[in-house]
């Protein structure tokens, strides 16, 4: 699995765009980007995947660059809701690889 | 997606004794997990529970601490056995199954164990 470099926290104000870098320089071809959520005693919530190019969905939208080397994840308009640990993991198979995540921080 | 629910939520337990946690899921799923994530720490994988099979460990995770069973697609059970202090954790389920390109993971919310 790639190494995953992510802040270890983050604020923004609330119906504010939130944008969350993810470093993954050593990502092989094959390895997929994915972003999951981890929201204060709860089991973390899938958010979105891609490989190549940017990928929307109805929760977020993800931007990766085209060297892959880096991608972002953008919640378009933040509510309170949203504040959770956010983790970026790189892998190609069903094996999912944790690390410390980003604490966003969503304020009134 | 899937829904995985898991029982008990949460449990105190008496050092030495035993806990079986249930997972199950709603739709036959490929593939289910086991992690474990220590009080501020991040998730950490335990085990692949194998449908008819041994499940199969993570390094420093085994058998005889961690029984895992696998009876069908839906359906999988974690034993924490022994307890120690140190198992106080939250043990989360998952399942995963091929999605657009590649497998997509979904949790359970978790089963909260404190040992006294």
């Amino acid at each position: 699995d790639a190494k995953t470099t992510q802040p270890p926290s983050m604020d923004c104000a609330e119906g504010r765009a939130a944008n969350l870098p993810c470093n993954h320089s050593t990502i092989s071809g094959n390895e997929y980007v994915y972003w999951y959520r981890q929201i204060h005693s709860q089991g973390p919530q899938y958010i979105i995947h891609g490989l190549k190019n940017n990928e929307t969905n109805e929760m977020a939208s993800l931007i990766i660059t085209e060297d892959r080397k880096s991608s972002t994840l953008i919640l378009p308009h933040a509510t309170l809701r949203d504040t959770a640990v956010y983790y970026c993991i790189g892998g190609s198979n069903y094996k999912l690889t944790f690390g410390k995540g980003t604490l966003l921080t969503v304020n009134p | 997606s899937a829904v995985i629910s898991q029982k008990p939520s949460r449990d105190i337990c008496q050092r030495g004794t035993s806990l079986t946690i249930q997972c199950q899921v709603d739709s036959q799923v490929t593939m289910m997990f086991w992690y474990r994530q220590q009080p501020g720490q991040s998730l950490t994988l335990i085990a692949t529970a194998n449908q008819g099979s041994e499940a199969t460990y993570e390094s420093g995770f085994v058998i005889d601490k961690f029984p895992i069973s696998r009876p069908n697609l839906t359906f999988s059970t974690l034993t924490v056995s022994n307890m120690s202090p140190e198992d106080s954790s939250i043990y989360l389920c998952s399942a995963a199954g091929r999605g657009r390109g590649t497998y997509e993971q979904y949790f359970g919310p978790g089963t909260r164990l404190t040992v006294t």
